[in-house]
């Protein structure tokens, strides 16, 4: 069984400018994760989709980043501006159903400068 | 919301020995409690979990134990190898939203 994918696995931008990652959950997978993981840190919840719904969005920056799952398979997550501190590692993980384990991605490392 | 807790931050062992790393959580009503383990460069692994109806599972050389009532789980790793140098980290769901919370990380080195 393929894992969780996702592209790129490093990006660097400067401040101000717009980055998109893009993940690709394992297959049959209906509950997909986006995290920020800044280092040193545990992640933290970004969004979480029910197939192509949003469950929970409360701790995304809606300002500046957005999030979509249009077909309930494959999902993107913006950035538009960055910041300094939006720089981290963005993990997307993904579940059969939300009452069941996640995995996780590699993780696209982003470092604005 | 949920609010969960670890330590040590870091731990290093002798190559054999055991590893104990320790966290709590704040809401009663989480019921599963996963522990991941992420190596350098890569997304964390689940290696063992637990759910809220059960106070111990073993898995080889890996145990996790739950205690509901003081509201802390821990997990314990036995003859450690240099291979399980990584960052653990603890995690708990909550039931409204399913939504994970993890711990803060704690880095074990196993010295051979």
């Amino acid at each position: 069984e393929a894992g969780v994918a996702q592209s790129p696995r490093y990006k660097i931008i400067e401040k101000r400018q717009s980055v998109a990652f893009w993940c690709n959950p394992i297959s049959g997978h209906a509950t997909l994760y986006w995290y920020q993981q800044i280092l040193g840190q545990g992640p933290k919840l970004l969004i979480q989709f029910q197939n192509n719904g949003v469950v929970d969005d409360s701790q995304l920056p809606k300002d500046r980043f957005s999030a979509e799952r249009l077909k309930g398979v494959d999902s993107t997550l913006k950035i538009q501006p960055a910041k300094l501190e939006d720089s981290a590692v963005y993990l997307c993980a993904s579940s059969r159903l939300s009452i069941y384990e996640q995995y996780f991605g590699p993780g696209t490392r982003l470092t604005v400068t | 919301g949920e609010n969960v807790e670890q330590h040590p931050s870091t731990l290093s062992v002798q190559e054999g020995d055991s590893a104990v790393i320790k966290c709590t959580y704040s809401d009663s009503a989480s019921n599963y409690f996963p522990w991941y383990k992420q190596e350098l460069g890569k997304g964390p692994q689940l290696i063992i979990d637990i759910r809220s109806n059960v106070g111990e599972k073993k898995d080889q050389r890996i145990a996790v134990t739950l205690n509901k009532t003081a509201k802390h789980f821990s997990l314990h790793i036995t003859e450690t190898q240099p291979e399980d140098s990584a960052v653990y980290f603890c995690a708990a769901r909550t039931i409204t939203g399913n939504q994970f919370y993890f711990g803060t990380g704690t880095s074990l080195t196993v010295i051979p």
